[in-house]
């Protein structure tokens, strides 16, 4: 199996606060993770990639100061928005590829809502 | 031009119909090929994943690819209701950093009972 696990599944939080979203690959060792987001009727705009141990690569217009990246263990990767604001609201999807591999596997999502 | 193109639909078809998704890219790179389905408000789920030129089959499923057309399709058959969902065509190539994939925008499928 390759299942990749989120928490929260969904999070409410008031503007100014930071939220921090998991991603755990829990059968499979995941040398990379990829976190993305996703506006409603869109597709997947990729906002960094996490490789474990090593700081993560932020694509062009992503603040890395804004989305904080820690990819700890071969397991898990951590995504924080920091000083949320409403405009952050949105659908955060990270996904992990099993070492020497290239296929995605993705989490279920969390959805944000910064008031 | 952007590097994949997918038509984002909506497609609605009856049950039990053959159901044809399709995208074409530009860049020539790409080896690897990958479908998803994405249900509204959940994350892709990998369906198919092909390399190179050729056909592949899984269960109700088909993925082709011509690398020399630059198009790729999956073919879902005796479609149903359950598969109504979002279809996403994505590719990559060894020299893409950490094998990042480019997504197409999606094709939105309804499978009408």
């Amino acid at each position: 199996g390759a299942v990749v696990s989120q928490h929260p599944s969904w999070v409410i939080c008031k503007s100014g606060t930071s939220v921090k979203i998991e991603c755990r690959s829990l059968d499979f060792q995941a040398t990379t993770m990829f976190w993305y987001r996703q506006f409603p009727k869109q597709s997947l705009m990729l906002m960094a990639t996490s490789n474990e141990g090593s700081k993560a690569t932020y694509e062009q217009g992503v603040e890395k100061d804004k989305f904080l990246i820690n990819h700890a263990s071969l397991t898990l990767s951590t995504l924080t928005v920091t000083s949320a604001h409403p405009e952050d609201s949105s659908f955060y999807i990270c996904s992990a590829s099993k070492t020497g591999r290239n296929e995605q596997f993705f989490g279920p999502g969390t959805r944000l809502t910064v008031l | 031009q952007k590097e994949v193109e997918q038509d984002p639909g909506p497609l609605s078809v009856p049950e039990g119909a053959i159901v044809s998704l399709n995208c074409t890219y530009s860049n020539s790179a790409f080896q690897y090929f990958m479908w998803y389905r994405q249900y509204s408000r959940k994350g892709p789920e990998l369906l198919m994943y092909t390399y190179s030129s050729g056909n592949k089959e899984d269960g109700r499923f088909t993925a082709q690819v011509d690398k020399s057309s630059k198009y790729i399709s999956l073919f879902i058959r005796d479609s149903q209701p359950s598969d109504s969902a979002t279809y996403l065509c994505a590719m990559t190539y060894s020299g893409a950093g950490s094998y990042q994939l480019t997504f197409g925008k999606g094709t939105k499928l309804s499978v009408i009972p």
